[in-house]
């Protein structure tokens, strides 16, 4: 079957730095999404990573390994408003998108 | 600003009473998206459009029918809802049927309850 794997809840300070890891098994790979959401609202995209390396945007970065088939997101000086969860989604073979249950991280002050 | 509206934001409806859930978009996209999401859960893709093509997911239970009359306009029809049922409905669109690069763009959200 389809898998993917994050962690279920993460906790970091205010001004620090904070990975989410995401672990995936899938038939095939045609991209692996990032997405932001807070409670009760939609997702917002964040990210996206196709090729092996690091992609960065501002405090947000997304690194991917295709012959591992990890990711993670990097959040560097946290906000509060950085608290949220956070999906990692990949685009099978068959073009579905497969997401994961999402990681909820909570900033402390 | 192009968008994804739903309406409403938030539904209460009795069990077994029908409930239609809305969603609107001004970005042109040709692919739609209905998701259910419950508490801490990944979104479960009901169904989607591509263009007026319907491609229902095989784990979709019959309960949920979905309409699109047009590009902009597609509806969530739960026939005869359950306590099961509460949850987040999300609408998403995309230009790329292939969901390669190009992101889901969502709704708000509509958080039906069933009591």
């Amino acid at each position: 079957g389809q898998n993917i794997d994050q962690p279920t809840e993460m906790t970091a300070t205010e001004g620090a730095i904070v990975q989410i890891n995401c672990t995936y098994q899938t038939s095939g790979f045609n991209g692996l999404f990032w997405y932001q959401q807070h409670a009760g609202e939609a997702p917002t995209f964040l990210s996206y990573n196709v090729l092996d390396g690091l992609e960065e945007k501002g405090r947000f970065s997304s690194f991917l390994s295709r012959s591992k088939g990890y990711s993670y997101l990097l959040l560097k000086e946290l906000q509060m408003k950085d608290s949220a969860s956070y999906l990692c989604a990949v685009t099978d073979s068959n073009y579905q998108l497969i997401w994961g249950a999402g990681t909820k991280l909570i900033i402390k002050p | 600003d192009a968008m994804v509206i739903q309406n409403p934001r938030y539904q209460v409806t009795q069990f077994g009473k029908p409930v239609t859930l809305s969603c609107s978009q001004t970005l042109n996209h040709n692919v739609m998206y209905w998701y259910q999401q419950k508490s801490s859960q990944a979104p479960k893709l009901l169904f989607h459009y591509y263009d007026k093509d319907f491609n229902n997911e095989a784990d979709t239970p019959d309960n949920f029918q979905s309409r699109r009359p047009n590009t902009s306009f597609c509806f969530l029809d739960i026939r005869s809802p359950g306590l099961g049922d509460t949850a987040m409905y999300l609408c998403a669109t995309s230009s790329d049927p292939g969901q390669i690069s190009s992101p889901l763009h969502f709704g708000n959200g509509t958080r039906l309850t069933v009591t």
